[in-house]
C-alpha cells in the first residue's frame, strides 16, 4: 500500500488567489512527521514545512501552512496568496518514528502546480 | 556552509558503462540519503548512512549499484554496466540525524541518461 497519496497530478490557480494540494498518509506508527518539498524545474528539493504528529497546531511558514487532520491522516499544504514563482512540483513525505525504523522521508508522487497570471 | 552538493549534474553515458556520482553533505550532518526519482514521479529512497556506515538498503538497489561513504564525510554512488532503465535524476540528502530530525536538506540531484 502507498504510505504517501496525492492525488491531484495537476492544480492551476491564478496568481494571489490561495490553493490547496491535498495528501493522505497511512501508518501505525504513533510518532511520524510529515513534510512538504518543492521541486522547481531546476530539479532541487526545497523544504517547505514541517508537522510533527504530535504537534497540536497546525504549521505555518509565512504563505504555507500545513492542514493537519489526524483523525482523517490527511497533511494538506495550503498556499495563500500564490505567486508565479510558486508553479512547481509539490511533494508531500512522511517519516515514520523510530519504533518503525530508520528516519527515511517516503515521499508521494507529487503535484504540478501552475500559477496563471 | 553551501548545503548539500552534488557532482556532476549532469551526466550522459553509453550502455553497459560505469558511471560514479559524488554527494558533499552539510559538514555537521551525519546522516546521509540516496535517492532515485523519475520522470513524474516522487524519490525513492535507494540508501542511508549514518556516518559511515551504511544502515539500510533498498531492494530497489540492485547488485550493479554500489555506495559508499569512507570516514562518514562524502559519498559516492556507482552504477556497474549502466542500463537504459537506471536513467533518472539521483538525488542525496543529509540530515542531523538523532529522533524528532526533521531537517532533510536536498542536493540539486545529478541527471543520468543512459543512451
Amino acid at each position: 500500500a502507498q504510505k504517501i497519496t496525492q492525488t491531484q497530478p495537476g492544480m492551476f490557480v491564478q496568481e494571489k488567489e490561495a490553493v490547496t494540494l491535498d495528501c493522505t498518509y497511512d501508518t501505525s506508527d504513533q510518532s511520524y512527521g510529515l513534510f512538504w518539498y518543492k521541486q522547481p524545474s531546476s530539479g532541487e528539493m526545497i523544504f517547505l514545512i514541517y508537522q510533527g504528529s504530535y504537534d497540536e497546531q497546525n504549521a505555518t511558514e509565512g504563505r504555507y501552512s500545513l492542514n493537519f487532520q489526524k483523525a482523517r491522516k490527511s497533511a494538506n499544504l495550503v498556499i495563500s496568496a500564490s505567486q508565479l514563482g510558486d508553479s512547481a512540483m509539490y511533494f508531500c513525505a512522511m517519516r515514520e518514528g523510530w519504533a518503525g525504523g530508520s528516519y527515511i522521508p517516503t515521499f508521494g508522487r507529487g503535484t504540478s502546480l501552475i500559477v496563471h497570471p | 556552509d553551501t548545503g548539500v552538493s552534488q557532482n556532476p549534474r549532469h551526466k550522459i553515458t553509453k550502455r553497459g558503462q560505469n558511471v560514479t556520482f559524488r554527494c558533499d553533505p552539510i559538514s555537521e550532518h551525519n546522516r546521509l540519503y540516496w535517492y532515485r526519482q523519475t520522470l513524474g514521479q516522487g524519490p525513492e529512497f535507494l540508501t542511508y548512512f549514518q556516518n559511515e556506515a551504511q544502515l539500510e538498503k533498498s531492494r530497489l538497489l540492485s547488485d550493479r549499484f554500489s555506495a559508499e561513504r569512507p570516514k562518514g564525510s562524502f559519498s559516492t554512488l556507482e552504477i556497474q554496466r549502466t542500463e537504459q532503465g537506471d536513467s533518472a535524476m539521483y538525488l542525496c540528502a543529509s540530515s542531523r540525524g538523532g529522533q524528532g530530525d526533521y531537517g532533510y536538506t536536498f542536493g540539486s540531484g545529478t541527471r543520468l541518461t543512459v543512451v
